[in-house]
């Protein structure tokens, strides 16, 4: 059955700090990966997504990601983290076949420090 | 072009009582996804409709769950005689009909009392 792994529950760095969450994934064919971001109450947003091509994927905000399938990860990465950065973020798998249903992790709490 | 909408955004109700949240997908989207966040959980897939019809309901409740995307009008979700573990935020997502990428609403805050 397809997962979403997001091993880290919560993670707190300091502002302008580099950052990176994890996410590992099982998925039997090409998976299409997404990382969206959730603030305190709201929705989701898109970051980035991944489909098929470069492994690495530019996303809004300033983070990207980086598809290794020997690895089954799509971890994001920030090189330098905002105050308003803190919020829960969550990987997601597709399934590429009739319903595209997404597969969520827990998702990762991050906090930033002044 | 307005994003996917949402209400009630928060939705009180007691035990045994029916619930009813709303979703309208964005201008041009004919998929609709519902997903369940439970406190301190991450979401769960629910049911996957397109206009009339529903494609995948294998995430939704046996019971008191039900869900329809009309012709006309925003998908619903509904939920009879709801109980204390329905109390969750319900999120709606749409797509459009050749993209993988689904944009997300607000969410209806559920409380059941």
């Amino acid at each position: 059955a397809q997962s979403v792994t997001q091993p880290d529950i919560h993670i707190t760095v300091s502002e302008g700090a580099s950052l990176e969450l994890r996410c590992n994934y099982s998925y039997g064919a090409t998976p299409y990966l997404f990382w969206y971001v959730q603030s305190p109450g709201q929705g989701l947003q898109l970051l980035l997504k991944y489909f098929s091509g470069d492994t690495l994927v530019q996303g809004i905000k300033g983070f990207e990601a980086e598809f290794k399938r020997s690895q089954s990860s799509f971890n994001l990465r920030k090189p330098s983290v905002h105050w308003s950065d803190a919020a829960e973020y969550f990987c997601a798998v597709g399934d590429s076949g009739a319903t595209n249903k997404l597969i969520f992790g827990t998702g990762t709490l991050l906090a930033v420090q002044p | 072009n307005a994003g996917v909408m949402q209400n009630p955004r928060h939705l009180v109700r007691r035990r045994g009582q029916e619930a009813r949240l709303r979703c309208s997908p964005m201008k041009g989207h004919s998929h609709v996804y519902w997903y369940r966040q439970l406190p301190e959980e991450g979401l769960k897939f629910m049911v996957y409709l397109q206009k009339e019809n529903i494609i995948d309901e294998s995430g939704m409740p046996k019971e008191r769950f039900s869900a329809e995307f009309p012709k006309e009008g925003p998908s619903i979700l509904r939920i009879q005689q709801v109980v204390r573990g329905d109390s969750a935020a319900y999120f709606c997502a749409s797509s459009p009909l050749s993209e993988e990428t689904q944009y997300f609403g607000p969410g209806t805050r559920l409380l059941v009392l």
